[in-house]
């Protein structure tokens, strides 16, 4: 069974820039999140997508939104970045909603803003 | 709000020798805790989870837990390292189902391994 994927792995854009980032979960998983690692603020939830809706959100900015579409595949997107918008972000599958299933992440994305 | 503390940001021991990382959480019942391995490049990997029951928990890789109640703690061992071990590793917890946050992560304990 194929891993939980991400597209683009690396990724540099310019302040005042948008970005969307892919994330394809295992197949059969419903549930996708995603993570903001940073070496300052370490891992920091984003958001929960659930049967195409967000479910939880983080305590981000609205410059970070994201969807998910039928087939469980996500995106998420950045708008007007800025410099501290530089990190990795990983995106995390599960069956349900559940705390109790177990989140397989993917390699994340390497995002990088000048 | 739930958090978790990884007092140890750097640790270095030798392959062979035992290893434990610290782990403590916060928060009034008892959440579900588990540690993830990330190594340089990659996202992370779940080593083993407790959610009820026996308190020590086995994992993959050789690495087991405890969990201990009275301490809030849910520290990682291992026996003997391996130079493969480098990592850093990440004890996180999630307070019930459907959680407002899928899980909350410690800052994290970055590993050398020393021949």
């Amino acid at each position: 069974k194929a891993g939980v994927t991400q597209t683009p792995r690396y990724l540099i854009k310019t302040r005042g820039q948008q970005v969307t980032l892919s994330c394809s979960p295992i197949s059969g998983h419903r549930s996708v999140s995603w993570y903001q690692q940073t070496p300052g603020q370490g891992l920091q939830f984003l958001f929960e997508y659930f049967s195409e809706t967000q479910r939880n959100k983080g305590n981000f900015p609205g410059r970070f939104s994201g969807r998910q579409f039928s087939n469980s595949r996500s995106e998420m997107n950045v708008s007007t970045l800025e410099l501290g918008d530089s990190a990795l972000y990983l995106c995390a599958s599960s069956l349900s909603r559940t705390s109790s299933d177990e989140q397989y992440f993917g390699p994340g994305t390497r995002l990088t803003v000048t | 709000a739930q958090s978790v503390t990884q007092p140890d940001i750097h640790i270095t021991v030798s392959e062979g020798a035992s290893l434990e990382l610290r782990c403590n959480y916060s928060y009034g019942a008892t959440p579900y805790l588990f540690w993830y391995v990330q190594s340089p490049g990659q996202g992370l990997q779940l080593l083993l989870k407790y959610f009820s029951g026996d308190t020590l928990v086995q994992g993959i890789k050789g690495f087991e837990a405890e969990f201990k109640r009275s301490q809030s703690s849910f520290n990682l061992r291992k026996p003997s390292v391996h130079w493969s071990d480098a990592a850093e590793y990440f004890c996180a917890v999630s307070i019930s189902n459907f959680g407002n946050e899928k899980l909350t992560f410690g800052t994290g304990t970055r590993l050398t391994i020393i021949p």
